[in-house]
């Protein structure tokens, strides 16, 4: 079956501007999640949907923002990028979230110049 | 989440086993431990999964104590594309899915 799909895989915009990220989860599965990794700070939690509910949220400032529509299909924007949003953002599904069985995709690199 | 406390690093050579363990002294009765492998520019991958015992699959196993506070990776015949971050999960839960800054393994030839 597919894996979960994330476009584009390579972002570079510039300060200032808004991009909006998007993530195709694993056919079922309901549950979609969203981390920023950098080297220094490693896997950090951004939000997570479930049947188009936002359930949990990370401590990053307002300007991430996240949607998810009717099939699970899930979209993350940053408003006002600053450099130090250039990271690795990275999607991961679940069908209930049970076991923490979470699928990644390959993440999309963002650079901000 | 329990959070979970792994060893930042850790050396070994090819063919060897290896072992890396996870502390999870608050793990709740209905969470599961489940341990993923990144490789850099990827997103985790999925390792093994377990709830008690032993849980073996195609590629490691996974020992947990009675206890539950604890839980071991093995990873057996090491290659150098085992090379990694391992990453120790424990949920589910309801609170925010967090993971630790996992185990960097560096296999040597």
């Amino acid at each position: 079956k597919a894996g979960v799909t994330q476009t584009p895989r390579y972002l570079i915009k510039t300060r200032g501007q808004q991009v909006t990220l998007s993530c195709s989860p694993i056919s079922g599965h309901r549950s979609v999640s969203w981390y920023q990794q950098t080297p220094g700070q490693g896997l950090q939690f951004l939000f997570e949907y479930f049947s188009e509910t936002q359930r949990n949220k990370g401590n990053f400032p307002g300007r991430f923002s996240g949607r998810q529509f009717s099939n699970s299909r899930s979209e993350m924007n940053v408003s006002t990028l600053e450099l130090g949003d250039s990271a690795l953002y990275l999607c991961a599904s679940s069908y209930d979230r049970q076991g923490g069985g979470y699928t990644f995709g390959s993440g999309t690199r963002l650079t901000v110049v | 989440l329990a959070k979970t406390t792994q060893p930042i690093s850790m050396d070994s050579y090819e063919g060897q086993e290896v072992n890396i363990t996870c502390s999870h002294n608050n793990i709740a009765t209905n969470d599961y431990i489940t341990w993923y492998q990144q490789f850099p520019s990827q997103g985790p991958r999925f390792i093994i999964q377990g709830y008690k015992t032993k849980v073996t699959n195609e590629v490691a196993s996974l020992f947990i104590p009675a206890d539950r506070k604890s839980s071991t990776l093995s990873l057996p015949r090491v290659s150098l594309s085992d090379t990694a971050v391992y990453y120790c999960l424990v949920g589910p839960g309801d609170d925010k899915i967090i993971f630790g800054k996992g185990t960097r393994l560096h296999i040597l030839p």
